[in-house]
């Protein structure tokens, strides 16, 4: 079966620093990946997907990025947090159109 | 573009209620749709789905049909426990969207013992 698993679970950063979360999907090839973002008690917002390695549409312009270093890798980066950056950050992958996403268990971030 | 539009919240009821959440959609091809149900501090686990049009989707006892007649898919339990307090998201996906899901705001369920 698939599984999807996304690390840490939660993270605390200052002002300024860098971000890397990290998200790994397995038990399927090429799937379709995503990175949404959630403020409290706010809807999703999707920020980046990738039907393909090193392939990344960015729905959101902001300081944040995203890369697919390998098929079942999915990574978000900052160079320099802003408190802006804080919430929820949730992975997810889907099998293609017209199919459910699977979600994560998310990173909670907190910038201070 | 796609859309998707579900009543706000928050909902409390009692328990063993009868639960309704509307959902209504706007799509410009045949989309599939989806309930998603996320437990505090937790991702969104895909509840039900429906591909087409007069499909019921059901699961733990929630359903919702999907009505291209009226471009809705409400869901429905006629029963709520307490464990069923989360936030329930309606969401859509089809080809014209390209591998995108929109999802709607969310609707908080609180229920009381």
């Amino acid at each position: 079966s698939q599984t999807i698993h996304q690390w840490p679970a939660t993270l605390v950063q200052p002002v300024g620093s860098p971000l890397s979360l990290e998200c790994t999907v397995e038990g399927t090839s090429n799937p379709n990946l995503y990175w949404y973002r959630q403020a409290a008690g706010r809807g999703l917002q999707l920020l980046f997907y990738s039907v393909g390695i090193g392939q990344i549409s960015s729905e959101v312009p902001q300081n944040l990025s995203a890369s697919r270093p390998q098929d079942r890798q999915f990574i978000l980066s900052s160079k320099k947090l802003l408190l802006s950056d804080s919430g929820f950050y949730l992975c997810a992958w889907s099998r293609g159109e017209n199919q459910p996403q699977h979600f994560g268990d998310g990173t909670r971030l907190s910038i201070l | 573009g796609n859309s998707v539009t579900q009543m706000e919240g928050p909902v409390t009821l009692s328990e063993e209620a009868f639960l309704t959440i509307n959902c209504t959609y706007t799509a410009t091809g045949y989309p599939s749709l989806f309930w998603y149900v996320q437990y505090p501090g937790e991702g969104l686990q895909l509840l039900l789905k429906a591909t087409k049009a007069d499909d019921k989707g059901s699961n733990k006892g929630f359903e919702a049909t999907y009505r291209k007649e009226t471009t809705s898919f409400h869901l429905e339990k006629g029963s709520v426990q307490v464990s069923d307090s989360a936030v329930y998201f309606c969401a859509l996906s089809d080809r014209t969207g390209g591998f995108k899901t929109i999802f709607g705001a969310g609707t908080r369920l609180f229920v009381k013992a």
